[in-house]
């Protein structure tokens, strides 16, 4: 059972508007989120973060919203940039105090020019 | 030298065969982490070591071993490996176990 979906393999964006990946959950319990970004061949990149006790945080052109009723988050890039054009993925820290993050299968972004 | 660097990027071994990989990590972190990644399925979290002790263990197969020499090295030794476990192996490691995880740019195992 996965508790952390991604549910949309991919998304186009033209240049300079707005991307926005979503990221669903089911465990209540999670108290910290994470957005990753990975190019072929590295390693994910942390991004940007949020704690369960806020709804949004903002970093530059990245904004992560939380909304725990509907136990959901999504990331906002804007403008998007072609350099974005990456897999994204949404990761939850699970309560208890070991690190141990459950990930989102990811969501492949392309920003055309 | 900065960041989390993986050794090596990629490893053909047979299911007979021992090997090891290598994760050293140069941001003065706490915790280090190993993840497997398999084709078309999401990064799962095999150990996390924290201040040099195992703290998680995700129900990983014996023929993975993890050590942790110091807070600075990360290793996973394979030892007779099946087909399945052909994946992507990923290292991380953060400055505390609830902090943002860096991760290094993996290891490409192939068994054959």
């Amino acid at each position: 059972d996965q508790q952390v979906k991604q549910n949309s393999p991919s998304l186009s964006v033209q240049e300079g508007r707005i991307s926005i990946l979503n990221c669903d959950y089911t465990n209540s319990m999670f108290d910290y989120f994470l957005w990753y970004k990975k190019y072929p061949a590295e390693g994910p990149t942390f991004l940007i973060s949020i704690s369960s006790i806020k709804d949004k945080n903002e970093d530059g052109r990245f904004t992560v919203f939380l909304n725990k009723s509907a136990k959901h988050l999504s990331l906002h890039i804007v403008p998007s940039q072609p350099g974005d054009s990456a897999v994204y993925f949404c990761a939850a820290s699970a309560p208890s105090n070991t690190g141990k993050l459950i990930f989102g299968q990811g969501t492949t972004l392309q920003v055309k020019p | 030298e900065t960041g989390v660097t993986q050794t090596p990027r990629h490893l053909v071994m047979g299911m007979t065969n021992k090997k090891s990989l290598k994760c050293e990590q140069h941001l003065g972190h706490n915790a280090m982490y190993w993840y497997k990644q398999s084709a078309k399925k999401p990064l799962e979290l095999m150990f996390v070591y924290s201040l040099e002790e195992r703290v998680e263990n995700n129900s990983v197969p014996s023929r993975f071993s993890p050590e942790c020499p110091n807070s600075s090295h990360l290793f996973l030794h394979l030892h007779t490996l099946q087909p399945e476990d052909s994946a992507l192996y990923l290292c991380a490691s953060s400055q505390a176990t609830k902090q943002p995880q860096h991760f290094g740019d993996g290891t490409r195992l192939s068994i054959l």
